[in-house]
């Protein structure tokens, strides 16, 4: 199985910063990863796929980069509605897996 | 609008079963592959399983398999997860969600889920 492994687990940061959340695989995917968005009690929203392509209607500061096996999701000035949970997806391998989570709370 | 309807969750028994049920509108279910995550209380989100578009082809996460059945009924517009032998890792809230068809075959949308409680 292709281990996925996000870090940090938790950050805190204020409105306005820039944030930056990396997903490493145990071994190349392409660029077959994805991110999620996940708030409380809520499903998890896709915001970006195929490493670096931003799902629509989700918002530019949101970008994603990488190929292989690192990959990064960026938030250009964090709004008060980007305070949430964020998760990588790999989807090159059956069983697909998913990173552990990274938590964003507000400073 | 897409949208993806989970049902059939409750509270069962160690050793029980029970059926997940995945509505599907708003489009063409029949030409997509559709999944099952879960996540338990306070964790992160697992793969459960997946099925290709017309219900030939099944895969199971090893922690289901032999356990769980993944169907669909194409007709109905609808998915299905049966559950046996339940445990109590079993607990979570599980979701259906569409695999896209674009590069990456990310999950959109997602249901808003089901819980199950596996308990005594």
């Amino acid at each position: 199985d292709i281990q996925m492994t996000q870090s940090p687990s938790s950050l805190s940061a204020s409105v306005g910063d820039r944030i930056t959340i990396t997903c490493r695989a145990s071994q190349s995917i392409s660029n077959y990863l994805n991110w999620y968005q996940q708030k409380p009690g809520k499903a998890p929203n896709l915001l970006i796929y195929s490493a670096s392509s931003l799902q629509s209607g989700v918002p530019s500061r949101f970008s994603g980069s990488g190929s292989g096996t690192d990959f990064t999701l960026t938030i250009s000035s964090l709004q008060p509605e980007d305070f949430a949970t964020y998760y990588c997806q790999q989807s090159s391998n059956t069983p697909i897996t998913f990173g552990q989570g990274t938590r964003l709370e507000i400073k | 609008e897409v949208q993806l309807v989970e049902s059939g969750g409750g509270l069962v028994q160690p050793g029980g079963s029970l059926r997940l049920s995945c509505a599907a509108s708003g489009f063409t279910f029949r030409s997509y592959w559709m999944h099952w995550v879960r996540q338990a209380p306070g964790k992160g989100l697992v793969w459960v399983s997946r099925i290709n578009s017309d219900g030939s082809s099944t895969s199971y996460a090893d922690s289901v398999k032999g356990r769980f059945t993944i169907s669909r009924d194409n007709a109905k517009n609808t998915l299905y997860l049966q559950m046996n032998s339940l445990r109590a890792e079993d607990t979570a809230v599980y979701y259906c969600a569409r695999e896209t068809s674009v590069v990456g075959a990310p999950f959109d949308p997602w249901g808003q889920g089901t819980l199950v409680s596996v308990s005594s």
